[in-house]
């Protein structure tokens, strides 16, 4: 069966510049999540999108942004990014609605190194 | 203030013997949801139970859920090496109708010892 699909799986950056992560969904999934998870951490709830619209958003930064096109995949932009943004970052996606049970399937996570 | 926290935070135990560690939420819950991750690596999906329900079971594992204290166990039997791994609880507590977030627990580290 289909997974999850997260791009790219490892990225390294300077301090101060930008990264775009990208996530595909599980095809007919219509809600993607995005959590950030430090080392040592537990994940965090970034931000969601259900039907290509920002439906919850959690602890996220000012200087990221993301959304969801029309193909359901989902981009996660960083700006200006500091060592503190250094993390494992995961992409799920769920069937939301009647014929959903609310499980989460999460990505195999891209690991982000700001140096 | 975490809406999930996990007990223990590490757990060391021979193979053959049963892992239990638990989780416990502050809020009330659409579900919750158990996760394993091994060593920086992805999360992988164990087991969910809705607030309805009490007890779940799937293979090795057994879930129970106590609304009344807020809290779920996970029980591993007859554990084995591969089950070395983090182990956490994420919450759904559906507050609006879009956007489920899952809210995590600390995470129970286990190493089962050949």
């Amino acid at each position: 069966a289909a997974g999850v699909i997260q791009s790219p799986r490892h990225l390294i950056k300077e301090k101060r510049e930008t990264a775009t992560l990208k996530c595909y969904p599980i095809p007919r999934h219509d809600t993607v999540y995005w959590y950030q998870q430090g080392p040592g951490q537990d994940p965090q709830f970034l931000i969601s999108f259900y039907e290509k619209m920002q439906s919850d958003k959690g602890s996220i930064p000012d200087r990221f942004s993301a959304q969801q096109f029309s193909d359901y995949h989902s981009e996660l932009n960083m700006s200006s990014l500091e060592l503190g943004d250094s993390a494992l970052y995961f992409c799920a996606s769920s069937l939301r609605g009647t014929s959903g049970d609310g499980q989460q399937y999460f990505g195999p996570g891209t690991r982000l190194t700001v140096t | 203030s975490q809406q999930g926290e996990e007990d223990p935070q590490a757990l060391s135990i021979q193979e053959g013997e049963n892992a239990t560690m638990n989780c416990s939420y502050k809020t009330s819950i659409n579900n919750l949801q158990w996760y394993r991750q091994n060593s920086g690596r992805g999360l992988v999906h164990l087991i969910l139970i809705r607030s309805n329900e009490r007890e779940k079971h799937s293979g090795r594992l057994r879930v129970t859920l106590d609304t009344s204290k807020k809290s779920s166990s996970l029980l591993i039997t007859a554990s084995r090496a591969a089950d070395t791994a983090s182990y956490f609880c994420a919450t759904d507590i559906r507050i609006k109708a879009a956007g489920n977030k899952l809210t995590f627990g600390g995470g129970t580290r286990v190493l089962v010892k050949p």
